[in-house]
């Protein structure tokens, strides 16, 4: 059975630093992971999409990489802003386009001004 | 990218009653969609796969006489909570398959309370 696993499950910057979240994952045998934001009481936006034959994807100030063979991947967030607190959810989908995803317990962001 | 839409946004009910809440897809058709719940502070658990035209796909654990889901067109799932009782709060999404590409793209999510 997938587990998904994030790590920190919370965390604390000053605005302007970089930072990296960690999302590991059990079975390597994944189809794409995602990256997913949500804010409080609210639906989840996608933010990245990276599938099992890629390692890394971009996408303005968020970089996500993939190491499929050790079930890691990696979302960097450059220059935070107070903007940028919020949930973020790493998700991995196995077997064909369609299937249901695995997600992780997340990460808590906050950003201080 | 695609959007989903759920239907309503929040709803409050009395202990015993039935509850339904549409996912729509609204620019493109999705043979299957899936529902999540997710209680406070924690993430997204799957409870079903919605399959139009048959039967859903119900994960351990969640009951599907209780978790009533219609896939009744390519563009709308409904789940029915059915005899809600306070341990049925919680926040309910659904997702699909973005038309043609791998991503998963979630509605707003449906917040149920049950006193």
């Amino acid at each position: 059975k997938q587990e998904v696993t994030q790590i920190p499950a919370a965390l604390s910057v000053p605005e302007g630093e970089n930072l990296v979240l960690n999302c590991s994952f059990t079975d390597s045998a994944i189809y794409n992971l995602q990256w997913f934001r949500q804010d409080p009481g609210k639906g989840l936006t996608s933010l990245l999409l990276i599938q099992s034959s890629q390692r890394e994807q971009t996408s303005g100030r968020l970089n996500a990489s993939l190491d499929k063979s050790s079930g890691r991947s990696t979302l960097y967030i450059a220059a935070s802003q107070p903007g940028d607190s919020a949930t973020y959810l790493c998700a991995v989908s196995v077997g064909s386009a369609g299937n249901m995803l695995t997600f992780g317990g997340g990460t808590r962001l906050m950003v201080k001004p | 990218g695609a959007v989903v839409s759920q239907h309503p946004s929040r709803v409050i009910c009395k202990s015993g009653t039935s509850v339904k809440i549409e996912c729509r897809s609204l620019d493109f058709q999705a043979t299957t969609m899936f529902w999540y719940r997710q209680f406070p502070k924690q993430s997204l658990m799957l409870m079903a796969t919605s399959n139009e035209g048959s039967k859903a796909t119900y994960e351990q654990g969640v009951e599907k006489d209780k978790f009533l889901i219609n896939h009744a067109s390519l563009t709308l799932s409904t789940l029915t909570v059915t005899s809600a009782h306070p341990e049925d709060s919680s926040f309910y999404i659904c997702s699909a398959p973005g038309g043609g590409v791998d991503e998963q793209f979630f509605g707003p999510g449906t917040r149920l309370t049950v006193l």
